[in-house]
């Protein structure tokens, strides 16, 4: 199974930073199958980034997805007060798919 | 607009089965490449992957507990039905129906609102 380590656990930050999330997989994932959701309070999770760096539907150009191989990089690149949430990504190159643990973005 | 909301107990005791059904509209589960899955979360914790299936009846379960699921589809009412044995206060999560239909299955692209299932006696 691949475990992916996403780092750091909290990230305190204000309003209008730029946030860096790193979801670190275990053995090498191909782009085309990570992905990332976001989770505001009391929410369901809904999907951001699909193939590493692609948005879905409506998703605002704030948010970017990058990186290959093990590592991956989700970049907000100023943050608006509805952007404090959580953080998941996901793999499904290998089975079975898998979830990161998370990172907070909290408002500082 | 793809909508998708689950039913079931919102209470079950521990060794008792629980029955969760997905309710959807905004697509159907004929389509090709399409697949309606369950996804977990307890209080304060991660996501868990649990079980998928199909549009062609391609059923797909997570491998620690596969044991003790079963996903069903009756695609006349547009409903997907969980069936997960042996309930133990370790289930206790939010319980969220998922839609896919990048033919992987593993894209959730609209997610249900989940619903709180408590084990406890």
């Amino acid at each position: 199974e691949i475990v992916l380590t996403q780092s750091p656990g909290t990230l305190s930050l204000s309003p209008g930073e730029r946030a860096t999330l790193s979801c670190r997989a275990s053995q090498s994932v191909s782009s085309s199958y990570l992905t990332w959701y976001q989770q505001r309070p009391g929410q369901a999770p809904r999907l951001l980034i699909y193939g590493a760096s692609r948005r879905a539907a409506g998703i605002p150009d704030r948010f970017s997805g990058s990186g290959s191989g093990t590592d991956f990089t989700l970049t907000i690149s100023r943050l608006e007060p509805e952007d404090f949430a959580v953080y998941y990504c996901q793999q499904y190159d290998r089975s079975p798919q898998t979830f990161g643990q998370g990172t907070k973005v909290e408002i500082k | 607009q793809i909508t998708l909301k689950e039913s079931g107990p919102t209470l079950v005791k521990p060794t008792q089965t629980l029955t969760l059904t997905c309710t959807f509209s905004g697509f159907s589960l004929t389509t090709s490449g399409v697949g309606v899955g369950w996804i977990r979360q307890p209080p304060g914790e991660a996501l868990e992957w649990l079980a998928l299936i199909q549009w062609d009846d391609d059923k797909r379960y997570s491998p620690s507990l596969k044991s003790r699921l079963t996903i069903t589809k009756d695609t006349s009412k547009n409903q997907v039905v969980l069936i997960m044995t042996n309930m133990d206060p370790v289930d206790t999560a939010t319980y969220y129906c998922v839609h896919s239909d990048d033919n992987s299955g593993y894209r959730f692209d609209s997610w249900g609102q989940g619903t709180l299932v408590t084990v406890s006696s």
